[in-house]
Parts: structure tokens; sequence; C-alpha cells
């Protein structure tokens, strides 16, 4: 079953730390890169997402930043929060309409 | 906008019943994925479908399973004859006809096989 490779699987820091997820993509023809955050008994739902013609982005506390050589992809979060704590997921498309998904980082920040 | 629904959120079947797990895509999304995701791992691709085709269905078991739809009402995935490595959480999602990279996930739906 083909996944994302994704890392750490999972990850534990204090309050304010900066964890930091990382993802490596095989498609070099995607055109878009997103995280996905999902909280025990939800669905996923997109956090943020980066297209390839730069090299860093940021919403609040989140910065996705991109290294097209390293077919690399990485989530940051600033300040991190106990509300953070949460699965997140880094996704690919296969093809023109397969998207699939990193096996998922398991956050905990401690209060 | 009421979002993607999924029903039920929680089905117990005993094994060799069947499972019916139903998703109404968001308002104006024509695609629809159906994904499965075991406890303590990740979104594993099953089926993506645009109304009346079935587009890919790679991750998809040969066997037991079935998706379709139809040109009114819910996708519907189908488990036949369940058995307990069956049990998981399915999500379904969707996304707008243009095929934009964004997937919009619904609650889930957690089977549970006795």
């Amino acid at each position: 079953q083909q996944q994302v490779k994704q890392s750490p699987q999972s990850l534990i820091v204090q309050k304010g730390g900066i964890p930091i997820i990382n993802c490596a993509y095989e498609n070099t023809a995607f055109d878009y890169f997103p995280w996905y955050q999902q909280f025990p008994g939800k669905g996923p739902a997109l956090l943020i997402a980066i297209r390839p013609d730069v090299s860093e982005k940021k919403e609040g506390r989140f910065t996705i930043s991109f290294n097209k050589s390293a077919k690399q992809f990485s989530l940051h979060i600033m300040d991190s929060q106990p509300g953070d704590s949460a699965t997140y997921f880094c996704s690919e498309r296969l093809g023109t309409y397969k998207y699939i998904f990193g096996t998922g980082t398991r956050l905990k920040v401690l209060a | 906008n009421a979002g993607v629904m999924q029903n039920p959120r929680h089905l117990v079947r005993r094994r060799g019943q069947e499972a019916r797990l139903r998703c109404s895509p968001m308002k104006g999304h024509s695609h629809v994925y159906w994904y499965r995701q075991l406890p303590e791992e990740g979104l594993k691709f099953m089926v993506y479908l645009q109304k009346e085709n079935i587009i890919d269905e790679s991750g998809m078991p040969k066997e037991r399973f079935s998706a379709e739809f139809p040109k009114e009402g819910p996708s519907i995935l189908r488990i036949q004859q369940v058995v307990r490595g069956d049990s998981a959480a399915y999500f379904c999602a969707s996304s707008p006809p243009d095929g934009l990279n964004v997937l919009t996930f619904g609650a889930g739906s957690r089977l549970t096989v006795l």
C-alpha cells in the first residue's frame, strides 16, 4: 500500500517548544504540498499548504518549509500549545487524482 | 454549508454481516474518496469515484468490498461478510469538479466487528 514517508512517528514537546515534522515525497510533478491536522474522533482537516514556487509559507504559528532538491517539506509549529496535540499528516498526489497520505505524526504538547 | 456528511458515525456488526457506510459530499463537490484508518495508523487510500463512475479502486480489497456513487444520493462503501480485521475508521473526503488539491473530510464512520 503506497504511503508518503513521514517522520517522526510521534513527538512530545513542552509548551512553547517548536516541533518539526518532515515529509519526503516522490512525485516531482506534484504542485501542492499540504499538511492535515486530525484530532481524536474527528476527520483530518487541511491545516496549511504550499506550492513549490516558494520555499516557505507562514500562517499564524504554523510554517511550511519546502526543499525541492531534497524532495522534502516540513511543518514547524511555533510556540506550541497543548491544543496543538493532534495527529499531523502530509499528503502527495500520485497520478491525476489519487491522493495518498503519510503514516501520521502523533504530537503531544505538554502543559 | 454542511460539509461532508458521513453516517452512521458508529456501526457494530457481527462477523459475516454486511456493513454499509454512506457519504454525502460537500455541495458542489463531485469527487469522492474513501480512506481507511486503523488504530494508530495512517490513512490508506481505498477508492476514488466521480458521479456514476469508479475512477481508481486500486486500494480496495478485491473481495467483499465495493463502492458506488450514484447519480442521485450519497456514495456508499459496502463491506460484505465482515471480519474482525475490517474494524477501522472509514473516512470519506470530497473535492470540487476542477480537481483542486484540497480534500474535505467527513468525521468518519467507525466500524467495530464483533
